[in-house]
């Protein structure tokens, strides 16, 4: 199954400044996935990121706070815009790979302070 | 909208004992996914059930699906404490052989195995 590789691994911001996760697969994938896990919370998915289109967002995401990049197969970054500490959370993308299994990155703690 | 149901959302149990955690989801799906997630670690997934009447096993955990009554289930057998974490399911309501739309996920259970 696919390996992604997600930086940084946590982080520590100020509010109103912005963070972008960045996200490498070791192979060519259509689909990348973005999801949060809000602490002590379940995964939602943010948006899903197809290579050379436009992402395409969940209810309740949009993308000037969440603008997402897919500029080839194998990397995709989110950017968290405009801070608060609402968005403290973990992030993590994902791929599918063979078999239909989806891959998750290590994820990203953020903590917005 | 898709609904994906867990429970027990918490479960503390003994070594050596045996238990089940239950997953219903709301629409018509065939593929259904277990993952386990350690404290500040990401997902690890355990199993991916693909069609109905889907049975998988490893070790002491062992998954099934009836994708007809549109639930899943994750058994526990003869719990150890290595087993302690936190278990999501997870459905994927993509078209089979279409493009992949990602995972609606149940709100998780959290296991606690105590010696």
């Amino acid at each position: 199954s696919a390996v992604i590789s997600q930086k940084p691994s946590r982080d520590i911001c100020q509010r109103g400044t912005s963070l972008t996760i960045q996200c490498q697969v070791d192979s060519q994938v259509t689909m990348m996935f973005w999801y949060r896990q809000q602490p002590g919370q379940s995964l939602t998915l943010i948006a899903t990121a197809n290579q050379g289109s436009e992402a395409t967002y969940e209810s309740g995401f949009v993308i000037d706070k969440f603008p997402i990049s897919r500029p080839n197969l194998t990397f995709s970054t989110l950017t968290v815009s405009n801070m608060s500490p609402e968005d403290s959370s973990i992030y993590l993308c994902s791929a599918q790979g063979a078999n239909y299994g989806y891959t998750f990155g290590s994820g990203t703690r953020l903590t917005v302070v | 909208e898709l609904k994906v149901e867990q429970n027990p959302l918490f479960l503390s149990m003994q070594e050596g004992k045996n238990y089940t955690i239950y997953c219903n989801y709301s629409t018509t799906s065939d593929r259904l996914y277990w993952y386990r997630q350690d404290p500040g670690k990401s997902l690890e997934s355990l199993f991916v059930l693909l069609s109905n009447g889907a049975v998988k096993q490893e070790g002491r955990l062992m998954a099934s699906l009836d994708t007809k009554a549109r639930l899943s289930t994750l058994h526990i057998t003869a719990a150890v404490h290595d087993l302690s974490a936190t278990y999501f399911c997870a459905v994927d309501i993509s078209p089979s052989g279409g493009g992949a739309d990602g995972l609606t996920f149940g709100k998780g259970t959290h296991l606690i195995i105590q010696p």
